[in-house]
């Protein structure tokens, strides 16, 4: 079946130093999504990306799509301690959407 | 607009005891799923309807039952709890979704259900 992998499985950076999640699928993907989950509370859908090479922004936010459709990231630019949380990538294949694992940030001021 | 509502948020069972989660949303929305998310795991899929009538198994479907009667409720039972479904239970609804076809699917999440099974 489709697996998506997600790295790293967890960050701690200072506050204004910036971070990077990455996802590769192990099938092409129509698309892919990104979600944010604080702690105790549920994931909320950030973005999601359909063309091959898409680049989109969000403040500080940098979402990637790779051009051959596995592979995704998401760069933050100058952490910040709102930023805590864990950020997923969800890779829709034919059927089914498939989460990776998320990648846990922690801000230290 | 509630968006997805899920009942009850905190839950202890006893090994063997039956039970139903009850998520509902109120977006018309005909796609939707119930994941388990347990630490390192990530989200797992474990059932999945894209409209009323129909349901499929994702991913951990195993002790879970799930029917969808309505468009808005799309409940999951447990069966005979065992304490390897101890976990938090995510319902999520999405837009209708074209199958092979790149498509706005945003999945919209429940608060959740924390279940203990003792």
């Amino acid at each position: 079946g489709q697996q998506v992998m997600q790295i790293p499985q967890y960050q701690h950076v200072q506050e204004g130093e910036d971070f990077t999640t990455y996802c590769n699928s192990s099938t092409t993907l129509s698309n892919i999504q990104w979600y944010k989950q604080r702690p105790g509370g549920h994931p909320v859908f950030l973005i999601q990306l359909v063309k091959s090479g898409e680049v989109k922004k969000q403040k500080r936010l940098t979402f990637q799509f790779g051009e051959a459709k596995k592979n995704s990231s998401l760069h933050i630019t100058a952490t910040q301690t709102t930023d805590v949380g864990t950020y997923f990538c969800a890779g829709r294949g034919y059927s089914t959407l498939t989460f990776g694992k998320g990648t846990m940030l922690l801000v230290s001021p | 607009n509630a968006g997805v509502t899920q009942t009850p948020k905190f839950q202890v069972l006893k090994t063997g005891q039956s039970m139903t989660l009850q998520c509902a949303q109120d977006m018309n929305h005909e796609y939707m799923s119930w994941y388990r998310q347990d630490p390192g795991m990530g989200l797992r899929l474990i059932h999945y309807s894209v409209g009323a009538g129909i349901t499929d198994q994702g991913e951990v479907p195993n002790g879970y039952n799930v029917s969808r009667s309505t468009t808005e409720d799309f409940p999951l039972r447990l069966l005979s709890a065992a304490p390897s479904q101890t976990s938090v239970y995510f319902c999520a609804s999405s837009y209708t979704r074209l199958a092979g076809v790149a498509s706005t699917d945003t999945q919209y999440f429940g608060p959740g259900t924390r279940l203990t099974v003792l």
